[in-house]
């Protein structure tokens, strides 16, 4: 079962749009990490927020965590052509095994 | 260094055959996990090893089995390849923080698999 749900499925704005996508996941957790996957290449981390964060930036990267709202988003400012992939969000659950869960993901389109 | 390493790249197997997929990682990770990916759709944990000697199933572990070789090595074999295997294997590897929380995962290029 999947743990973490991206909203939307797909996404597709013109280059220099902000790009938001949301995570939502069912129960409590660790952290919650975003990856970003280029079309036929292995995934790449992108930025972790642990549970008593709120808010993380890394770059054009602005990641948000409601933990009451059991809810995250990956914000993506200025896009570029670049940034074209899909987007998964993945949780490390409180008292679950040693793995994380990953969501089915959102396919960003950025268009020149 | 080269993170995670995936042989082969691509594959075609007939139904019944069996294959091995290999995984290595040169980042002296406790942790690894194999994934297989299908279309329109996101990863899914087939089995993971949480540290050298230690093995455990995923969310879908049927028709599969694994071998964690040392702690660089971890290898998933198909004993007997059916058509619903076809799909992209992902290796993975990650340490634990000493709070025991999943940090990042670093992943491999990935295996193209196609069972005809």
């Amino acid at each position: 079962s999947q743990q973490g749900e991206e909203d939307p499925q797909a996404l597709s704005i013109q280059e220099g749009e902000n790009a938001t996508m949301n995570c939502s996941y069912k129960t409590s957790i660790n952290n919650l990490q975003w990856y970003r996957q280029n079309s036929g290449r292995g995934l790449v981390h992108l930025i972790l927020i642990r549970s008593n964060e709120r808010e993380k930036h890394s770059g054009r990267l602005r990641v948000t965590l409601d933990t009451s709202k059991k809810s995250s988003s990956l914000l993506i400012t200025a896009s570029r052509a670049a940034d074209t992939a899909s987007y998964f969000c993945a949780t490390d659950s409180l008292g679950g095994a040693q793995k994380l869960v990953f969501g089915q993901g959102t396919r960003l389109t950025i268009n020149p | 260094n080269a993170g995670v390493t995936q042989t082969p790249k691509f594959q075609v197997l007939k139904t019944g055959q069996s294959m091995t997929l290999q995984c290595a990682q040169d980042m002296n990770h406790n942790s690894m996990y194999w994934y297989r990916q299908d279309p329109g759709m996101g990863l899914r944990l087939i089995y993971y090893s949480a540290s050298e000697g230690t093995t455990d199933k995923g969310e879908v572990p049927n028709g599969y089995n694994v071998s964690r070789l040392n702690k660089r090595e971890f290898s998933l074999r198909l004993e007997s390849a059916a058509p619903s295997q076809t799909s992209v294997y992902f290796c993975a590897s990650s340490t634990t923080s000493g709070g025991n929380y999943r940090e990042t995962q670093y992943f491999g290029p990935g295996t193209r698999l196609l069972v005809l």
